[in-house]
């Protein structure tokens, strides 16, 4: 059974820092997505990460895969408070229909 | 495009009750999931489908059922409704690619 770690679960920083979103999972996985999360709105694509060593940046956000080590990261440079939000790391694997394990989510808060 | 659709935006029900969430998308998917969200546990798959005709179980299947007649549309019905289906429900097409914009569900 595929099983997906995320830590933390909740992170509050200050604008300008870096931190980073730990995402674990349990088995042999080939794809990995991350996600954004605003209270009370849908999942919005940040991420879709496919092979070992993938690296992929889109302006503060940076999101990595070690399919061997069975962990991505999402690294967060000179935070803003637009980044405040939950993410979410989802995990699947090709053959299983497009089913995906979600972690638990990291409620990310950026204060002034 | 419209992309995922989802009706009701907010529902409430008694226990008891019966009904049926929509989920459309028009781009030609195969691949449509029901997930819920509960505070604290993420996202968790109901129940999926890989084409029309064809369904099957999540990890949380239990006072769900669905169907798929045709590729456009992936309805959830819940048969019975209790207190524990209060959450919120999102359908996604092609792996976690387009999701819908979820239903709000409160059962009293």
């Amino acid at each position: 059974e595929l099983k997906v770690e995320q830590n933390p679960l909740f992170l509050s920083m200050q604008e300008g820092k870096n931190y980073t979103i730990y995402c674990n999972y349990s088995t042999t996985s080939d794809r990995l997505y991350w996600y954004r999360q605003d209270p009370g709105k849908s999942l919005e694509s940040l991420f879709v990460l496919l092979s070992n060593g993938a690296v992929k940046q889109e302006g503060r956000l940076m999101a990595s895969l070690d399919t061997k080590a069975r962990l991505s990261t999402l690294h967060i440079t000179a935070a803003v408070h637009d980044l405040s939000a939950t993410y979410f790391c989802a995990v699947g694997r090709t053959g299983t229909a497009s089913k995906l394990t979600f972690g638990t989510g990291t409620r990310l808060q950026v204060t002034l | 495009n419209a992309g995922v659709t989802q009706t009701p935006k907010f529902q409430v029900l008694k226990t008891g009750q019966s009904m049926t969430l929509q989920c459309a998308q028009d781009m030609n998917h195969e691949y449509m999931s029901w997930y819920r969200q509960d505070p604290g546990m993420g996202l968790r798959l109901i129940h999926y489908s890989v084409g029309a005709g064809i369904t099957d179980q999540g990890e949380v299947p239990n006072g769900y059922n669905v169907s798929r007649s045709t590729t456009e549309d992936f309805p959830l019905r819940l048969l019975s409704a209790a207190p524990s289906q209060t959450s919120v429900y999102f359908c996604a097409s092609i792996w976690g690619d387009y999701f819908g914009p979820g239903t709000r569900l409160l059962v009293l």
